[in-house]
């Protein structure tokens, strides 16, 4: 079983749709977790951290449910511009953060 | 601020040349990774510095692979004797801190190494 796993899509959402993204991780004592967005042949941005309490910026919520060992991101009324890849990043083992990243669900929001 | 810097932005090399790539990571930043992109797969972990010191080089895939960060900042990752499996996108990011929970990684744009 891989690290980290995504669905890789693609998912295509019509404009105004929302949309949500799940991402299993194999490592029950992983300690921090994240979204990355990553646009075609760009580098990978800081979407948002995923806390256990969950968390939401504007449009965008982050979940984690540690008894299932996944997180999800929630993206509501979508635009066109949040076509993109998203990466599920996980800390496996704390300390320094040599995260893992799943292979990236590629969302295609359409008019 | 400036944020990860890396060069060159794309470089195409014949089987068997070898290669340097340059990361200049945000000023001030401890920690300092390389990753290998391939097509249509997520960043794969290559090597961490903290400062200068190379704390974890288990994703380096073979002796080929070399990086340094002499002075704790810049950082180089060498590729000798290229194959054309080693074709991908070669990302460096960097962090403030050395540990924390909730530390996110700045990345540079990346070297796209084409092996021919």
């Amino acid at each position: 079983r891989k690290e980290v796993e995504q669905d890789p899509g693609p998912f295509n959402v019509p404009e105004g749709a929302t949309v949500a993204f799940n991402c299993t991780y194999s490592n029950s004592a992983s300690q921090s977790f994240f979204w990355y967005r990553q646009d075609c042949r760009k580098e990978p941005k800081l979407l948002m951290s995923v806390y256990s309490s969950g968390n939401e910026d504007g449009r965008f919520t982050a979940q984690l449910n540690r008894a299932s060992q996944y997180i999800s991101l929630l993206i509501r009324d979508s635009k066109l511009s949040d076509s993109a890849t998203y990466l599920c990043v996980v800390n496996p083992s704390g300390g320094y953060q040599k995260v893992t990243f799943g292979i990236g669900t590629k969302l295609q929001v359409i008019p | 601020g400036a944020g990860v810097s890396q060069s060159p932005r794309y470089k195409v090399a014949k089987r068997g040349q070898d290669v340097a790539l340059r990361c200049d990571p945000i000023s001030g930043h401890v920690s300092l990774f390389w990753y290998q992109q391939a097509l249509g797969q997520g960043p794969e972990f290559l090597t961490y510095f903290q400062n200068e010191a190379q704390l974890d080089k288990s994703g380096l895939p073979s002796d080929r692979f070399f990086a340094e960060r002499p002075e704790g900042s810049v950082s180089t990752l060498k590729i000798q004797r290229t194959q054309q499996e080693d074709s991908a996108v070669y990302l460096c990011a960097s962090s403030l801190e050395w540990a924390g929970d909730n530390q996110p990684q700045h990345f540079g744009d990346g070297t796209r190494l084409s092996i021919l």
